[in-house]
């Protein structure tokens, strides 16, 4: 089945505590993205990437850090967690950067004490 | 930037009725739009999309308006099902960059 994870789905932390949030698709897509939602403003771009160790800033990068080693795994890298992060992200994927439609992955819950 | 509004953050309708949720965006050189479904706890949906070159485009039960003119696009949900209940985003796009999103419209069904 055709799916983007993300790992964990939930997590609650404490400020300065580093994370990382996976995210994988079997899709062999080149484009991947994070996004953090939150309520009154919608879904807001973090970093994206368009192939294997290509990356770049979105909307709201600043706190992030992203990896591409391979093409399937696109990793959010939160080295400081402060309480301004909490929120719920979300990664997706897509074909490439020219193919539109983009799928979502299921959302990572994320409270930051 | 672009700047991508739904007109109302709330709809509800009846069972059966047709549902309309409308957007609207600021960049005139956008050429790619979707709509997504938010159900509760879980990721968005591809509903529908269509491109600058059309104005209706339509999918089982939805249909896709633009008005390039106005830069205002519409869903509408033909016979609105209890299981229809959820957010709806609209994302636009200039010619496959970032996904700019709306911020939502939530859409209750009431029996």
């Amino acid at each position: 089945e055709a799916q983007v994870t993300q790992n964990p789905r939930y997590l609650i932390t404490v400020t300065g505590k580093k994370l990382t949030v996976t995210c994988s698709q079997n899709m062999n897509h080149e484009y991947m993205s994070w996004y953090r939602q939150d309520p009154g403003l919608g879904l807001r771009q973090i970093y994206y990437s368009m192939n294997v160790e290509v990356t770049d800033k979105g909307d709201v990068p600043e706190g992030y850090k992203v990896s591409r080693k391979e093409k399937r795994n696109f990793p959010l890298i939160l080295e400081s967690p402060s309480p301004n992060q909490t929120s719920l992200y979300f990664c997706a994927s897509k074909g490439s950067l020219s193919t539109d439609t983009q799928y979502f992955g299921p959302g990572t819950r994320l409270t930051v004490l | 930037g672009e700047s991508v509004g739904l007109h109302l953050p709330t709809l509800s309708v009846q069972e059966g009725d047709n549902s309309i949720i409308n957007c609207a965006y600021s960049n005139s050189a956008s050429d790619y739009f979707i709509w997504y479904k938010q159900e509760s706890g879980k990721g968005p949906q591809f509903i529908i999309d269509i491109r600058s070159n059309m104005d209706k485009r339509q999918g089982q039960r939805v249909t896709v308006l633009l008005n390039k003119t106005v830069k205002h696009l519409s869903l509408q949900i033909a016979a609105t099902q209890p299981g229809d209940s959820a957010v709806y985003f609209c994302a636009v796009s200039n010619s496959g960059y970032a996904l700019n999103f709306g911020k939502g419209t939530s859409l209750l069904v009431t029996p």
